[in-house]
C-alpha cells in the first residue's frame, strides 16, 4: 500500500527557532493534510492543502503542496513551548467522486527547549 | 458547537471477546472514519462510512466491523479480540467524503488482556 515517509522522526530546538518537517510519497496523493497530535488526544487538523504548487499560512504555520503531487513540508516560524507535540502528515487521494482513507506519516516528535 | 465524541474513553478486554465503540460525529457532518494508532504502526485507515452505507474499507481482518446510523452516529465492532488489538481507536468526522478537513475525535483506549 501506500507509504508516507515523514521526516525528522523528531526535534529537539529552542524556544523561537524555527521549524521545518516534510513528507514524502512512493504515490500521488491530491489532498495533504498536516496534524498536530497531543497526549491523550486526537489529532487536531492544522492545514489542508488541495492543489499541487498550494502555498498556505495559518498563524505562524506554513505548509505547501508538492509540485509533483508527492511530497510536502511544514514550517512553523518562532517555536514557543505550545508547539510541543507530535505532527503528522497525512494524504488522501480522491477519484471518481470517492476517497481512499487518509495515510498517514510516523509523525515528527517535536520537543522544546526552554 | 460540539465535536466529534468518542465513548468510551478507556475500555479493558479479555483476549477472545469482543468490543463495540461508539462515535458521535459533528452534527451535520455525513461522514465517520475509524483509524487504529498503535506505536508500532502508526495511524493506520479501518473504514468509512457515509449515509448508513460503508465507501472504504482499509488492510484489516474482517473481525474489524463498523456501521452507521440514520443520525449519522457510528459504531465499530471488533470480534475475538487478540493482544494486538490494543490500540487507541480514533473516529473522524466530516461533511463529506471528499472534504480532506475530518475532525478526530479524543479515541477510546482499547487494552486487550
Amino acid at each position: 500500500g501506500q507509504q508516507l515517509n515523514q521526516s525528522p522522526q523528531s526535534m529537539f530546538i529552542q524556544e523561537g527557532e524555527d521549524v521545518s518537517m516534510n513528507c514524502t510519497s512512493s504515490s500521488i496523493f491530491n489532498t495533504w493534510l498536516w496534524y498536530k497530535q497531543d497526549p491523550g488526544e486526537g489529532p487536531v487538523l492544522l492545514i489542508a492543502l488541495y492543489k499541487a504548487g498550494e502555498l498556505t499560512s495559518n498563524g505562524r504555520l506554513t505548509a505547501q503542496f508538492g509540485i509533483t503531487r508527492k511530497d510536502s513540508f511544514l514550517n512553523i516560524s518562532a517555536s514557543i513551548p505550545s508547539d510541543v507535540g507530535i505532527y503528522f502528515c497525512a494524504g488522501q487521494l480522491q477519484a471518481g467522486g470517492g476517497a481512499d482513507g487518509l495515510t498517514f506519516g510516523k509523525g515528527t516528535h517535536l520537543i522544546i527547549q526552554p | 458547537k460540539a465535536g466529534v465524541t468518542q465513548t468510551p474513553r478507556y475500555l479493558i478486554k479479555t483476549r477472545g471477546q469482543q468490543v463495540t465503540l461508539s462515535c458521535s460525529p459533528i452534527s451535520g457532518h455525513r461522514s465517520v472514519s475509524w483509524y487504529q494508532q498503535t506505536p508500532g504502526q502508526g495511524l493506520q485507515f479501518l473504514f468509512e462510512y457515509f449515509s448508513e452505507t460503508q465507501r472504504n474499507k482499509g488492510n484489516f481482518p474482517g473481525r474489524f466491523s463498523g456501521r452507521q446510523f440514520s443520525n449519522s452516529r457510528s459504531e465499530m465492532n471488533v470480534s475475538t479480540l487478540e493482544l494486538g488489538d490494543s490500540a487507541l481507536y480514533l473516529c473522524a468526522s466530516s461533511l463529506f467524503i471528499t472534504a480532506g478537513g475530518y475532525t478526530f475525535g479524543s479515541g477510546t483506549r482499547l487494552t486487550v488482556v
